[in-house]
Formats: structure tokens, C-alpha cells, sequence
């Protein structure tokens, strides 16, 4: 069974501070990954996902990820930055090859961006 | 211009009541799914459906019932209202297969059971 665990329930960080989300997750069998975004009040919004290839993978908004399949881990990461960036993050896998697109959700991320 | 639209956005109602939430996408995708996000914000999927048919029925009480009249809607029918019902349901919708599409969510609709 795939578990997916955010280290973090709440990071706060000041405005053009560099940022890292972590994510681990658990599986027996090779997965895809994903991050969502959620703005207050609102639904989810794909940022980023990582299919193969190249380890680091480059989404909307700035945010990077790096994918390490060593330690099945595959954090985020953003430079700098914005009061707008403030939002609940959420980190996701589905089954590679799978017959359905289930994804199984972390717990969250609270990113509070500060002035 | 909406992709996947849910209505209604809220919803407030008494225990012990039947309540329904619609949900329609316009992206022409084949594959329909229900999501639950708690007073934590943990989200789970409950149900999915693939051009009508359901494939994931998690472990959710019978109370709970999907239907999907075509692949572009997917209604979920709640009878029996209870406190615990009371969450954020979310919409979404994707392509079939593989485990490698996107999935697209609706702005979710959330439930308060008084």
C-alpha cells in the first residue's frame, strides 16, 4: 500500500525567502507524483508532476521539485517567494501503470508567506 | 468557461436530511471522481466513475451514492445526514488510465451538517 507523509503541517516564511515543502511517501510498486495547490476557498490546482525522466521537474508559479528515488522523497521548492504563494499544499502519488488515476493525498502543507 | 463546475458551492442542512451535489466538466474527459476533504484537510478519494461505470468504491457508508448519468456529469446523493458528513466534497475529472493524468477539481462544495 502507497502512504504519502508532509513533514510539515505549517511553514511560515518571509516574502523573497527561499522555500522547500517536504514529501516522502512509501510504495511497493513505482508511482507518479504530483503537487497540488489549494488558495483559501477554492479547489485544487495542479502545480507541478513528475511522469520519468530528468529528476528535477520545473511547474507554474516558480515552483521546482527534485525527485529522489533513493529516498522516496520528492520535496518542493520555490526561490523566492510572494504574499500570493500563501496556500496549502498538498503532495500526491498515483500507481504507475495503473488501471484508475486514484491519488493518495499528504496531510498538507500551510505555507504562510509573511511580509 | 468553468472546467469542472460543482453546485451547490455551499450547503447547510439538518441531520437526518438527503442532500445531492452536482458536478459537470466540460474538458471532455472519460473519467469522474469524488473526493472528501476533512476538517483537517486531509483529502480521500471516495468514488470514481469511467465513462458511467464505477471503478473505485473506497470504504464509504451506502448512505453515499454516486450516479453518473453521462461522462461529463457525476452526482453524489447523500441520504441520512450526519454531524461526521460534514467536509468539503471535491469534483474531478481526467482521462482514463495509466495513473499519469492530470487530474482537474472542482472549487468544491462544502457540506455543514447542523
Amino acid at each position: 500500500a502507497q502512504s504519502v507523509t508532509q513533514l510539515d503541517s505549517q511553514v511560515p516564511v518571509f516574502e523573497e525567502a527561499p522555500v522547500e515543502l517536504r514529501c516522502n511517501y512509501s510504495s511497493s510498486v513505482s508511482v507518479y507524483l504530483f503537487w497540488y495547490v489549494q488558495y483559501p476557498n477554492q479547489g485544487l490546482q495542479l502545480l507541478l508532476k513528475y511522469l520519468s525522466g530528468s529528476t528535477l521537474v520545473k511547474g507554474i508559479n516558480g515552483f521546482e521539485d527534485e525527485f529522489n528515488k533513493s529516498q522516496t522523497s520528492f520535496h518542493l521548492r520555490k526561490p523566492s517567494v510572494h504574499i500570493s504563494d500563501t496556500a496549502e499544499y498538498f503532495c500526491a502519488v498515483s500507481y504507475y501503470g495503473g488501471a484508475t488515476n486514484k491519488l493518495i493525498f499528504g496531510t498538507g502543507t500551510l505555507l504562510a508567506v509573511q511580509p | 468557461d468553468t472546467a469542472v463546475s460543482q453546485t451547490p458551492k455551499y450547503l447547510v442542512t439538518q441531520m437526518g436530511n438527503d442532500k445531492s451535489i452536482k458536478c459537470e466538466q466540460n474538458l471532455g474527459h472519460d473519467t469522474m471522481y469524488w473526493y472528501k476533504q476533512d476538517s483537517k484537510k486531509f483529502l480521500k478519494i471516495m468514488f470514481s466513475y469511467n465513462n458511467k461505470e464505477l471503478i473505485i468504491n473506497e470504504t464509504v457508508p451506502n448512505r453515499f451514492s454516486p450516479k453518473s448519468p453521462d461522462k461529463a456529469h457525476l452526482n453524489l446523493h447523500i441520504n441520512s445526514l450526519e454531524l461526521g458528513d460534514s467536509a468539503v466534497y471535491f469534483c474531478a475529472s481526467s482521462f482514463f488510465g495509466g495513473g499519469n493524468t492530470e487530474a482537474f477539481f472542482g472549487q468544491g462544495t462544502r457540506l455543514t451538517v447542523v
